[in-house]
């Protein structure tokens, strides 16, 4: 069965200050991973996306993140955070790319920016 | 980029009831889409797997003739929850699989439906 975890319910950052969001995962196979961020009410945005080929994604917003294998990783990072980056954001996993794949979703992380 | 409308965004209706929320994809065909169910402060729980064309794939423990899911059309997926209860109140979100061109299988999502049921 496919799972993905994120530890921490919230992450405080100052504006400026670089930002990691943890996720780590577990699947059968080669997984397929992404990451989106909720704003208040709202329903999910799409940030990226790592299915093959190099292990920094970049992203919408200035966003990255690093597919780590050995260590079942792919945490969310931005060199400089800002106010508006403030929202929840979900680490999601698939265990395949066929369309009967369903994708699962960590519980979130709350990032709170501080001016 | 890709669209993924949801229609309504807020709904209010009486216990005993049915409503409908509508998911549409506005610029891309939607062979598969998803419902999830979220609480408050909570991750997104699948609720179902929609195929155009063809019946519905729900998850474990989701009351099929209680949220009853129609996807007729390669754009347009929807959910009625029938004889609503309380309990039903929460935020449904919709997902829709863009497999064309240079989006390469993303999963785009709507804006959300809130139900309050009173």
């Amino acid at each position: 069965a496919q799972s993905v975890a994120q530890p921490e319910d919230q992450v405080n950052v100052a504006e400026g200050n670089p930002l990691t969001v943890k996720c780590t995962y577990s699947v059968s196979g080669n997984p397929y991973l992404f990451w989106y961020v909720q704003y208040p009410n709202r329903g999910l945005q799409f940030l990226l996306k790592y299915i093959t080929g190099d292990n920094l994604v970049k992203g919408s917003y200035g966003f990255e993140a690093e597919f780590n294998k050995s260590q079942t990783s792919f945490h969310l990072k931005k060199p400089s955070a800002l106010v508006s980056d403030s929202a929840l954001y979900f680490c999601a996993v698939r265990g395949s790319y066929s369309s009967a794949s369903k994708i699962i979703f960590g519980s979130g992380t709350r990032l709170s920016i501080r001016p | 980029g890709a669209v993924v409308s949801q229609h309504p965004s807020r709904v209010i209706c009486k216990s005993g009831t049915s409503v409908k929320i509508e998911c549409r994809s506005l610029d891309f065909q939607a062979t598969t889409m998803f419902w999830y169910r979220q609480f408050p402060k909570q991750s997104l729980m699948l609720m179902a797997t929609s195929n155009e064309g063809s019946k519905a794939t729900y998850e474990q423990g989701v009351e099929k003739d209680k949220f009853l899911i129609n996807h007729a059309s390669l754009t347009l997926s929807t959910l009625t929850v029938t004889s609503a209860h309380p309990e039903d109140s929460s935020f449904y979100i919709c997902s829709a699989r863009d497999r064309t061109g240079s989006s390469g299988n993303t999963i785009y999502f709507g804006e959300g439906s809130w139900l309050t049921v009173v």
